[in-house]
């Protein structure tokens, strides 16, 4: 499992609440990353950081920000939880380098339900 | 913009039939391509790398450069293959993103 935890697991929330989803790497990965999984959407790219401090928009970001002031944990944060939102979201980690190609490693996902 | 399209949302097919599942992409580099799979309610794993060759639980996949495809392929289907099947593009570049496709949901009957 790449040692990839996230928490929570699952939750809801209700619509205007904030709401932080965390995603922890155990093996010092430089690039995270987060989507989401929507059906018939497949898996979209929310954000993804490339190092502490060093982030980036993904083709999803509205609605989205990110932190990450530690190599192990990249946080999402929804500023005001919309029903839009939603979803399964994933945590990812790349491993360029220990490999030729740049495949990536999920985390288990949390399931999201804003009402 | 790379793209990647899996025209198939579901496929249903009987235990011990052969099993395609389709990928095209659009990319105008040199690309890499990557086949995810999704147990029920599991994480993402990885399956197959293009560049590796490589038969993983008995699937293949060849990256067809001419028609841009990189179709999954297993001669004899199992019940617990029974999964989502993503498609995956890397551009390369230095943030290693990837694009999905959006995943075909294969149900293999007894």
């Amino acid at each position: 499992d790449a040692g990839i935890t996230q928490s929570p697991r699952h939750k809801v929330t209700e619509t205007g609440t904030p709401v932080t989803l965390r995603c922890h790497q155990t093996e010092n990965h430089r690039y995270m990353y987060w989507y989401r999984q929507d059906p018939g959407h497949g898996l979209r790219l929310i954000h993804y950081s490339y190092g502490v401090k060093d982030t980036d928009k993904g083709e999803v970001s509205d609605g989205y920000s990110v932190s990450r002031s530690k190599t192990e944990d990249f946080l999402l944060t929804l500023e005001s939880a919309t029903s839009s939102q939603t979803s399964v979201y994933f945590c990812a980690i790349s491993r360029p380098g220990l490999a030729i190609i740049n495949e990536q490693y999920f985390g288990p996902g949390t399931r999201l339900t804003v009402t | 913009a790379q793209r990647v399209t899996q025209p198939e949302k579901l496929l249903s097919v009987f235990k011990g039939a052969p099993v395609e599942l389709k990928c095209n992409y659009s990319y105008s580099g040199s690309p890499e391509l990557f086949w995810y799979v999704q147990y029920s309610r599991q994480r993402l794993q990885l399956l197959l790398r293009h560049i590796s060759r490589e038969s993983i639980k008995g699937f293949t996949a060849d990256l067809n450069k001419g028609e841009t495809s990189f179709h999954l392929k297993k001669p004899f289907a199992q019940e617990e293959d029974s999964a989502m099947y993503y498609c995956a593009l890397s551009s390369g570049g230095s943030n290693y993103k990837l694009t999905f496709g959006k995943g075909t949901l294969l149900t293999v009957n007894p």
